[in-house]
């Protein structure tokens, strides 16, 4: 079973571009990488999914190096309303495991 | 349209009792999914439903935790011999057809076991 890696927490100031990092080291050829958003007594909502080299709209961008073993939810100049929980989740195609983790606490501070 | 909606949106049971969470997906979405989240903690897996395939139950904590799916729509998780261990809120989800797809989550059930 693979399994996601990344960072429990990160800090940052208002109008920082910040960077959450995704280990995923077992993704399998036909699996996607997708980012969830989770706000306080709200269930996850979905940030932007993709498969290799580079996606963006109008919330985020993700970053996938060539070999897909990782990848990076970029979130350009966060504002308060950003601080939640981020997670990677990688799909599988064969096997329904849907780990997503403790995810990524992110605070952002005035 | 209409999201995913669960019910109750909180549930207060006694230990040993037995409960049942709704949730139904939204239409035209055949996988539905079911996690729970500790206080805390992350979202954990406890079982998946894909259109009329056998669900994948692998993530069921134990054998007194059940789903059923009716009619490729509704679902309803029962946790029998609630333990005050089972106090989570319990999320459902839903998705066009498979894994892949973006998942809807619900708003979610508060279950307090005392």
């Amino acid at each position: 079973l693979a399994k996601t890696t990344q960072p429990i927490s990160m800090d940052s100031y208002e109008g920082q571009e910040v960077n959450i990092t995704c280990s995923h080291n077992n993704i399998a050829t036909n699996d996607y990488i997708t980012w969830y958003q989770q706000f306080p007594s709200q269930g996850p909502r979905f940030i932007i999914q993709g498969y290799k080299t580079k996606v963006t709209n109008e919330v985020a961008s993700l970053f996938i190096p060539a070999d897909r073993k990782s990848s990076t939810l970029s979130l350009p100049r966060v504002s308060l309303s950003d601080t939640a929980v981020y997670y990677c989740l990688v799909g599988f195609l064969s096997g329904y495991a849907l780990n997503f983790g403790k995810g990524t606490s992110l605070l952002v501070t005035p | 349209g209409a999201g995913v909606s669960q019910s109750p949106s909180n549930k207060v049971t006694e230990k040993g009792k037995d409960v049942e969470l709704r949730c139904d997906p939204i239409s035209g979405h055949t996988a539905l999914y079911w996690y729970r989240q500790s206080l805390g903690q992350g979202l954990e897996f406890l079982i998946y439903f894909q259109g009329n395939s056998a669900p994948d139950k692998s993530g069921l904590p134990s054998d007194r935790f059940s789903a059923e799916r009716t009619g490729g729509s509704v679902s309803t998780l029962t946790i029998q011999r609630t333990q005050q261990e089972d106090s989570a809120v319990y999320l459902c989800a839903s998705s066009l057809f498979r894994t892949q797809d973006t998942q809807y989550f619900g708003p979610g059930t508060r279950l307090t076991v005392l």
